[in-house]
């Protein structure tokens, strides 16, 4: 199973708008809408921020969203803040009990 | 609330096997399945696998089939992770975490770093 396609890095100035995306297959993003998105912090443990593509865990900021168009799944931070800078990574499910993780995207707030 | 307490950091020469343990709490423990997924250093997250702390089902990564087990003792509400033949590219941090819904996992444990080293 080979990983899902993050872009390596994105940077947005604060108060503006990034997306970034994340490319599988039809054997994972395309047939599932089972997309997740984490945000890691440095020398912290990941946290859930969007699950089933689009859908929003109680306590994230609503400026988190998440969309799909066939194989492609993309996050969106809207009014880009500081605390934003952290690393993410998208996460599919891939049929037969299996998933599959994002190389992850570094984004770096200028 | 919800939590998991990862054991702590081990060192192991190559060739020898490691068990790492994630205590949870905080939810009835039979209700989720945990996953256990790796970070090697400056890299990204990799999935290893899953076990369902009910009746101790488990699905691996092809990746570390043959090499990997998962085990729970659901009364002392503690998952383990047992990892063997460890070379040097296992080195990473791993961490269990919650599948709250399908490829939701909602809690992570705080991390358990494995150094491999000779």
């Amino acid at each position: 199973q080979s990983a899902l396609t993050q872009p390596a890095s994105v940077s947005g100035s604060p108060g503006q708008s990034i997306s970034i995306s994340c490319t599988g297959t039809s054997g994972d993003v395309g047939n599932y809408d089972r997309v997740s998105w984490y945000q890691q912090h440095p020398g912290k443990a990941p946290k859930l921020i969007i699950y089933e593509v689009t859908e929003r865990p109680s306590g994230v900021s609503n400026r988190f969203s998440g969309s799909k168009s066939g194989n492609t799944a993309s996050l969106t931070i809207s009014g880009l803040q500081a605390e934003d800078e952290a690393d993410y990574y998208c996460c599919s499910y891939a049929g037969s009990s299996k998933v599959v993780f994002g190389g992850g995207t570094k984004l770096t707030v200028l | 609330q919800v939590q998991f307490v990862q054991s702590g950091a081990e060192v192991k020469k190559p060739g020898a096997s490691v068990k790492v343990s994630c205590k949870a709490s905080g939810y009835t423990l039979t209700t989720y399945s945990i996953h256990w997924v790796r970070q090697a250093p400056g890299q990204g997250l990799e999935w290893m696998g899953w076990v369902k702390h009910g009746n101790s089902d488990t699905k691996y990564s092809q990746r570390f089939q043959g090499r990997v087990t998962f085990t729970s003792d659901t009364p002392a509400s503690t998952v383990y992770m047992e990892l063997s033949s460890l070379t040097s590219e296992d080195t990473a941090v791993y961490y269990c975490a919650r599948e709250g819904g399908v490829i939701n996992f909602d809690y992570w444990g705080q991390g358990t770093l494995v150094t491999v080293s000779s």
